[in-house]
């Protein structure tokens, strides 16, 4: 079965430097999410689009923005880059209905290494 | 607010042995969903399982097993005959509400780091 697509797998960028992370979500899912995962630390959400429109707000630093494309896919943009930044960041997916939403399946996530 | 509390942050057993990763939850919504995700040493998180809070039947899946017991709010989650395979860091989440425009964001506990040794 076809699953959540991110790229790169790996990027390593310098302070200061712009960094763009990419999603392809399940097919016909409609919603997409974005979590940073610190070294030890737990997945923090950080945005999420629904059929391509903002639907949630976390803990985004204001370097950062996202948007979902007619596609459904989704990129992250990250600029003026800090050290801190550094961290898996995954991407997920999930299917929306009146009944029951679909569980969050998650990408293999990015490894982001700001040096 | 919603809060998820995984108060074992590592967990040490010998290949064999049965062991349970605790999780507590708290949540001011009647309707909510809970969930395990495990992440193995490579990294990715894979979804174990999805309760609704409508649902308290337990739940067996091969050597898994969850208990989820609403009075107390707890969702915890066993692995009977331990294998090596099974090392890994172990995460409950919890996302509350059901809408139409979404899955609301899972909110995650900080994971139990389980270790099963040979």
């Amino acid at each position: 079965a076809a699953g959540v697509i991110q790229s790169p797998r790996h990027l390593i960028k310098e302070k200061r430097e712009t960094a763009t992370l990419k999603c392809y979500p399940i097919p016909r899912h409609d919603t997409v999410y974005w979590y940073q995962q610190g070294p030890g630390q737990d997945p923090q959400f950080l945005i999420s689009f629904y059929e391509k429109m903002q639907s949630d707000k976390g803990s985004i630093p204001d370097r950062f923005s996202a948007q979902q494309f007619s596609d459904y896919h989704s990129e992250l943009n990250m600029s003026s880059l800090e050290l801190g930044d550094s961290a898996l960041y995954f991407c997920a997916s999930s299917f929306s209905s009146r009944v029951s939403n679909s569980p969050l399946h998650f990408g293999n996530g990015t490894r982001l290494t700001v040096t | 607010a919603q809060k998820v509390t995984q108060a074992q942050t590592e967990i040490s057993v010998v290949e064999k042995e049965d062991v349970t990763l605790d999780c507590v939850y708290e949540t001011r919504d009647t309707t909510y969903y809970l969930f395990w995700y495990k992440q193995p040493p490579s990294g990715e998180l894979v979804f174990l399982i999805r309760r609704n809070s409508f649902d308290e039947q337990n739940e067996i899946s091969g050597r898994y097993s969850w208990n989820f017991q609403k009075s107390t709010r707890s969702f915890n989650f066993t692995i009977t005959a331990s294998q090596v395979v099974d090392s890994a860091v172990y995460f409950c989440a919890l996302s509350d509400s059901l809408r139409n425009s979404g899955n609301t964001p899972l909110v995650f506990g900080k994971g139990t780091r389980l270790s099963v040794i040979a």
